[in-house]
């Protein structure tokens, strides 16, 4: 039972262009939402978290939009560029009971063309 | 500087050993987890430990051992049970008051089991 998905496995944009990648959870407990970016053969780095209270979060070129509702988030790059090619995985975890793990969707993997 | 490391980098091991893991941080997070990422799985959390001399079970801890004897060391090891070993091993500790907020987790390099 995946409680985390990402839908697209890959997702293919041009420099200076928006990439949206989108992630869906279905577990209603879940109360707090993290994006990582992660290259082949290294560790995810974390980018950008978003606790349920809100519905938007920016840093920088990084926008994480939640719509809880549809248990649905979306991380927005604009502008995008190369080197933000990698595999992007969202997380997600529930506060209640004192849980203390991340589960993760399977990633998405963009590229972004000169 | 503050970080996670994981030793070695690449590691082979024949078949029916067991291998150790290492993972070290220095960021005084109480909190350390092992994963494995298989292609198109994603992360899937083996064993976690919020304190010292403390540790659960994840999702996938058959074949897998864990000690948490300091609070900066919490090594994995990879058992002969484990009927798919070969796999991306990744250990994170976990960050409660830092730039992520609650629950963000700072994840080590990495190291590349191969069993031949």
């Amino acid at each position: 039972d995946q409680q985390v998905k990402q839908n697209s496995p890959s997702l293919s944009v041009q420099e200076g262009r928006i990439s949206i990648l989108n992630c869906d959870y279905t577990n209603s407990m879940f109360d707090y939402f993290l994006w990582y970016k992660k290259y082949p053969a290294e560790g995810p780095t974390f980018l950008i978290s978003i606790s349920s209270i809100k519905d938007k979060n920016e840093d920088g070129r990084f926008t994480v939009f939640l719509n809880k509702s549809a248990k649905h988030l979306s991380l927005h790059i604009v502008p995008s560029q190369p080197g933000d090619s990698a595999v992007y995985f969202c997380a997600a975890s529930a506060s209640q009971g004192g849980s203390e793990k991340l589960v993760f969707g399977k990633g998405t993997k963009l590229t972004v063309n000169p | 500087d503050g970080g996670i490391t994981q030793s070695p980098k690449y590691l082979f091991r024949k078949e029916g050993q067991n291998v150790t893991l290492s993972c070290e941080q220095n960021l005084n997070h109480d909190a350390m987890y092992w994963y494995r990422q298989d292609p198109g799985q994603g992360l899937r959390l083996i064993y976690y430990s919020q304190i010292v001399n403390d540790f659960q079970k994840g999702d996938i801890a058959e074949g897998y051992s864990v000690s948490r004897e300091k609070k900066e060391s919490f090594p994995l090891t990879v058992t002969s049970a484990q009927k798919n070993p070969t796999a991306f091993y990744l250990c994170a500790s976990r960050d409660y008051w830092g730039r992520g907020g609650k629950d963000t987790q700072y994840f080590g390099p990495g190291t590349r089991l191969t069993v031949l």
